[in-house]
């Protein structure tokens, strides 16, 4: 149990549509980093925050969007969704922005179709 | 080439044999992560290392700083350790971000 939790846990989409994936984290953990990971392969950044702050993105087009809230909760929401959009997102919180101790949720799995 | 290598991407044993995965990383780290990852997707973290070497029942994680290299090691391999390894890094490029391998799928046959 890591204190870290998704939802929903399983999602179909259809192409076009946007889609808001949510997470909760532990309390006192100021940083959440989002990650994407397609079928077969390790995950992806997408973005970190720091205190509801946009703390640094990986490579990722600006449909990918965030928020963090002061109740340690965040959400990730991708616009007009895309079948290569299809993957399990992971959402990983900390207590600082090093990042060297990450606590992982479940995930949600998105299905584009 | 990826910042993070692993090997091998997959890996088939019988009970009981002694397993390693190996990672080599080409970037700057504070930190590299050994994560196990089981059908359904969630991820636990099995072990954090910035030198040395750390030990948790049957599993044991190495680290080379000089050489960029870890390697996780599991003793007595049962069928429940059979799962996705996956090596990360805590990575010196902007935010402290991590960056994975691509994970080595372990199967352990009784």
């Amino acid at each position: 149990e890591t204190g870290v939790t998704q939802s929903p846990t399983h999602l179909i989409k259809t192409r076009g549509q946007q889609v808001t994936l949510r997470c909760s984290s532990q309390s006192g953990h100021n940083t959440v980093s989002w990650y994407q990971q397609a079928l077969g392969q390790g995950p992806q950044f997408i973005f970190q925050y720091y205190r509801e702050e946009e703390n640094g993105r990986g490579n990722f087009p600006p449909r990918f969007s965030g928020l963090q809230f002061p109740n340690y909760s965040s959400e990730l929401n991708v616009n007009a969704l895309e079948l290569d959009d299809s993957a399990l997102y992971l959402c990983a919180s900390s207590p600082t922005a090093m990042n060297t101790e990450a606590f992982f949720g479940q995930g949600t799995r998105l299905t584009v179709v | 080439k990826n910042e993070v290598e692993q090997s091998p991407q997959n890996l088939t044993a019988q009970e009981g044999e002694f397993i390693t995965i190996n990672c080599s990383y080409s970037v700057g780290i504070s930190a590299l992560h050994w994560l196990q990852q089981h059908p359904g997707g969630g991820i636990v973290s099995l072990f954090m290392l910035s030198s040395g070497k750390k030990k948790h029942g049957r599993l044991i994680a190495t680290i080379n700083i000089q050489e960029k290299h870890s390697s996780l090691h599991i003793t007595a391999s049962h069928p429940r350790d059979s799962a996705v390894y996956i090596c990360a890094v805590t990575a010196f490029q902007g935010a402290q971000k991590l960056v994975f391998g691509q994970g080595t799928r372990l199967t352990i046959n009784p």
